[in-house]
């Protein structure tokens, strides 16, 4: 069965500090990942979303950046944090088939103080 | 473009009570919907999906929604509201016309229930 793996579960980090968050998923090949973040009070917005190794779609401008070094492993990173970079991150897999459903991972609670 | 519009950020009602999460969505192309649900710091779950099958969904834990093409809704139901479904829910539309479709979401309704 597929299963999709999200690190770390909760991070503080000072404004201005990098940032990385991974996403692995297992069980499946080639699959469409996601990046999305929901703010406190608000609905989840697409960050990035990747249909292959080294191929990412930015949906937002801002100072966050994704990676997808390898087929399952997708990342988010940012060189400087700030305090509107607070959220809850959520990375999510899905085949690429239409009319297939995503999968979630269980979240990052991200704090930048 | 794809929207999708759900009508109240905040339900409450008493357990044992009906529960009814209303979504409206707009599409250019023939829409996958379904519902997810959002405990506290947690990651999402699927409830049920829509995908141009059977009009009445049934997902888990006894919800079930039904997709009204003449309505441009995907309302959620449950027939008996239990302490446990208090969470937030999100209804999400995803165009099915390419394989790298994204999902637009709704803006969540907060399912509140009363003892």
């Amino acid at each position: 069965s597929q299963t999709i793996h999200q690190w770390p579960a909760t991070l503080v980090q000072p404004v201005g500090s990098p940032l990385s968050l991974e996403c692995t998923v297992e069980g499946t090949s080639n699959p469409n990942l996601y990046w999305y973040r929901q703010a406190a009070g608000r609905g989840l917005q697409l960050l990035f979303y990747s249909v292959g190794i080294g191929q990412i779609s930015s949906e937002v401008p801002q100072n966050l950046s994704a990676s997808r070094p390898q087929d399952r492993q997708f990342i988010l990173s940012s060189k400087k944090l700030l305090l509107s970079d607070s959220g809850f991150y959520l990375c999510a897999w899905r085949k690429s088939e239409p009319n297939y459903g995503y999968t979630f991972g269980s979240g990052t609670r991200l704090t930048v103080v | 473009a794809q929207s999708v519009t759900q009508l109240d950020s905040h339900v409450s009602v008493s357990e044992g009570t009906p529960v009814l999460l209303r979504c409206n969505y707009s599409s250019s192309y023939s829409p996958s919907l379904f519902w997810y649900v959002q405990h506290p710091n947690k990651g999402l779950q699927l409830l049920l999906k829509y995908t141009s099958a059977a009009t009445l969904v049934k997902g888990i834990n006894g919800f079930e929604a039904e997709f009204k093409k003449s309505e441009t809704s995907f309302h959620l139901t449950k027939p008996s509201a239990h302490m446990s479904d208090a969470a937030e829910y999100f209804c999400v539309v995803s165009e099915t016309y390419s394989s790298a479709s994204k999902i637009i979401f709704g803006s969540g309704t907060r399912l509140s229930i009363r003892p």
